[in-house]
């Protein structure tokens, strides 16, 4: 089955210690999502990469960096994080260019900073 | 600015219907969604409006009014599985996808 698949899905990491996350993708979509949800809030959108094309959410830290070495698969670098960077991590793919463009998520990542 | 109203939560029936409202003000639109989460896992894709009405999917349907910015999911036949967050977004002009916080909806039996 095409799907979205992140890994780890679960992550537990000390303050300040670098962590990666990764996501890959069957559905052979052009775009992929980083979100960042903390509970009973919304999605909390950290870039996109359209193809190749690079975007960067201006409120987004630069404590978060974003990777994509080809079409399927794409990485969240979180440089140092710090205890409110506790929360789940979505990825999720869409193809730009359809009516609808919806976007389809991994089952994400908890990361917990202790 | 732009905004995502939901409720913060509601509390339904096994078996009984609930209708979930969003109001949005946001720059253009360009479709409106509803996702699925589960407590702990990613939201799924339930349904996707971009003209005025109602679209129906077995259980659940949904509704849009673009001249009141207005949306609602219909759930019927509740089963306990339903029990999850609903997540209102709506795609503005520049083709970004603005999120609601969600509606928490518990159902008892």
């Amino acid at each position: 089955d095409a799907m979205v698949i992140q890994n780890p899905r679960y992550q537990v990491t000390q303050f300040g210690k670098p962590v990666t996350l990764s996501c890959s993708q069957t559905l052979n979509h052009n775009v992929m999502y980083w979100y960042q949800q903390k509970s009973s809030q919304a999605p909390k959108l950290l870039f996109h990469y359209y193809d190749k094309d690079f975007n960067n959410e201006a409120d987004t830290p630069d404590n978060f960096q974003s990777r994509r070495p080809n079409t399927s698969f794409c990485f969240l670098d979180i440089r140092s994080p710090g205890l409110g960077d506790a929360a789940m991590y979505l990825c999720a793919t869409s193809r730009a260019g359809l009516a609808t463009d919806t976007q389809y998520f991994g089952p994400g990542t908890r990361l917990t900073v202790l | 600015g732009q905004n995502i109203d939901q409720p913060t939560e509601m509390t339904a029936t096994e078996g009984a219907i609930v209708q979930i409202n969003c109001t949005y003000q946001t720059s253009g639109f360009n479709g409106l969604f509803w996702y699925q989460q589960h407590a702990g896992e990613a939201p799924t894709f339930l349904s996707y409006n971009v003209l005025d009405g109602l679209e129906e999917k077995g259980r659940f349907s949904s509704f849009l009014s673009r001249s009141k910015g207005y949306s609602y999911l219909l759930l019927k036949e509740l089963q306990m599985k339903d029990s999850a967050s609903y997540l209102c977004a709506v795609r503005d002009s520049n083709y970004q996808l603005i999120w609601g916080a969600g509606t928490k909806l518990i159902i008892k039996p």
